[in-house]
C-alpha cells in the first residue's frame, strides 16, 4: 500500500530556505504507473495550490508563480523527493502535502490525479 | 485565462442531488480530478477523468463534462459529504496544473 509521509522544519524565518521531504513506501518511486510525484499547499483557511511535479527520471513541471523560488528533485536510491523554495516569506505559510500525480489518457484527453497523500505538515515562516 | 472558478458555497437538503461545477478554458482541452476535504485532513480524490472513481468511493460520486465546464454531481447526498470540494485540471497551456478556489458544501 503506497503511503507518503512528508518531514521537515516547521518553522523557517523570512529570506530562508525552506527545504521538504516526502518519503514514499509502499511502492518503487520509479514503478510503472507512478510517472510524477507532487507537491501541494495550502494556507491556513485558503484553497489548495498545485507547487510542483518531478518524474522518476527528474522532469519538472512547476506552478509558474513559484517557479524562480522552486527546486523539486527526486532521489530513486532513497525512495524520496524533496522540495526547496528560497527567499520565504510569510506568504509561504501553508500545510504542505506531498502526493503520486498520475496521468490517464481517455479517448485522447488528458488527466493528471492525485491518489495517494501525505497528511501534511505545517510551515511557518516567521522570524 | 489559465484559471479554474467555482461556487464558493453550496448547499444541499440531505438525501438530494447537489452539483458542483468548475469552469476554465482548458476543461475542452482535459479532463478534471475532484477532490474532497474535511477540516484538519488531507484532500481525497473522489473523481477523476471521464466519471472514474477510486475504490471505496461510494458511486454517488459522479463526474461529468460539457464544453468549458466539469461537474461533480452527488446524488442521494449524506451528512458525511459535507467538506470542501476541489477541481484540478491542466492549465490552457498543458505545461502546469492548477486548483480551482474550491467549493464548500453544506448538507442541510
Amino acid at each position: 500500500q503506497l503511503q507518503l509521509q512528508e518531514s521537515g522544519p516547521g518553522l523557517v524565518k523570512p529570506s530562508e530556505t525552506l527545504s521538504l521531504t516526502c518519503i514514499v513506501s509502499g511502492v518503487s518511486i520509479g514503478s510503472p504507473g507512478y510517472y510524477y510525484w507532487g507537491w501541494t499547499r495550502q494556507p491556513p483557511g485558503k484553497g489548495l495550490e498545485w507547487i510542483g511535479s518531478i518524474s522518476h527520471i527528474g522532469a519538472t513541471a512547476y506552478n509558474p508563480s513559484l517557479r524562480s523560488r522552486l527546486t523539486i528533485s527526486v532521489d530513486t536510491s532513497k525512495n524520496q523527493f524533496s522540495l526547496k523554495l528560497t527567499s520565504v516569506t510569510a506568504a509561504d505559510t501553508a500545510v504542505y502535502y506531498c502526493a503520486s500525480d498520475q496521468e490517464l489518457r481517455s479517448g485522447g484527453v488528458l488527466v493528471n490525479y492525485f491518489q495517494s497523500w501525505g497528511q501534511g505538515t505545517l510551515v511557518t515562516v516567521s522570524s | 485565462s489559465s484559471e479554474l472558478t467555482q461556487d464558493p458555497v453550496v448547499s444541499v437538503a440531505l438525501g438530494q442531488a447537489v452539483r458542483i461545477t468548475c469552469q476554465g478554458d482548458s476543461l475542452s482541452r482535459y479532463y478534471v480530478s475532484w477532490y474532497q476535504q474535511k477540516p484538519g485532513q488531507a484532500p481525497v480524490l473522489v473523481n477523476y477523468g471521464k466519471n472514474n472513481r477510486p475504490s471505496g468511493i461510494p458511486d454517488r460520486f459522479s463526474g461529468s463534462s460539457s464544453g468549458n465546464t466539469a461537474s461533480l454531481t452527488i446524488t442521494g447526498t449524506q451528512a458525511e459529504d459535507e467538506a470542501d470540494y476541489y477541481c484540478n485540471s491542466r492549465a490552457s497551456s498543458g505545461t502546469y496544473l492548477l486548483f480551482g478556489g474550491g467549493t464548500k458544501l453544506t448538507v442541510l
